[in-house]
């Protein structure tokens, strides 16, 4: 069965750089999620969209952005990067039906490094 | 504001019974969902709770009450490869989940 697909899986940034990171949610699902979780910290919710519209914002730092696209994939964009925005990034995505039953699907997640 | 709370750590041996408990303050709740995540992976669904009770999924079990805004996941039969960490996360009112702290599980042989 397909699942969320994340890309790059690995990425080295310097400081002050710019990344991007990519998710392709599972077909069919309407909401895409993004999580950030810090060595040995729980995920913490960034942002998610249902049906191409933002739905919820969290902890989400003005130099970051995200949008979902017609194909339904989603970029995370990050800008003047920051040590401290080293972690894991992940993606899930989930149907309506899904959520009722509280279920998300996570990517493999991207680990950005900035050095 | 939201938060949950989550032992940080459980120690356990093969075979045994284990239960993670989670309390939880949110704005808004819909239902309590548990997550497995071993070390470098992503977090994987384990059970959801969105009526009072317990629920049963083979050798995982999870119950919740509202009332008590409390919720606890039972690990059965523990085996090595139950080693992992454990999430509890709510389901609240906007289009998110909020995760707890996590508790980490080591199984010892």
């Amino acid at each position: 069965a397909a699942g969320v697909i994340q890309s790059p899986r690995h990425l080295i940034k310097e400081k002050r750089e710019t990344a991007t990171l990519k998710c392709y949610p599972i077909p069919r699902h309407d909401t895409v999620y993004w999580y950030q979780q810090g060595p040995g910290q729980d995920p913490q919710f960034l942002i998610s969209f249902y049906e191409k519209m933002q739905s919820d914002k969290g902890s989400i730092p003005d130099r970051f952005s995200a949008q979902q696209f017609s194909d339904y994939h989603s970029e995370l964009n990050m800008s003047s990067l920051e040590l401290g925005d080293s972690a894991l990034y992940f993606c899930a995505s989930s149907m309506t039906d899904n959520r009722d039953t509280g279920e998300l699907f996570f990517g493999e997640g991207s680990r950005l490094t900035v050095l | 504001g939201q938060s949950l709370e989550q032992p940080s750590e459980v120690t356990a041996v093969e075979g045994a019974i284990v239960q993670i408990n989670c309390t939880y303050q949110t704005s808004g709740f819909y239902g309590l969902s548990w997550y497995q995540q071993h070390d470098g992976g992503a977090p994987t669904f384990l059970s959801y709770n969105g009526l009072d009770g317990l629920e049963e999924t083979g050798r995982f079990s999870s119950f919740l009450s509202r009332s008590d805004s409390y919720g606890y996941l039972l690990l059965q039969e523990l085996q090595m490869k139950d080693s992992a960490s454990y999430f509890c996360a709510v389901r609240n009112y906007g289009q998110n989940f909020v995760f707890g702290p996590g508790t980490r599980l080591s199984v010892l042989p």
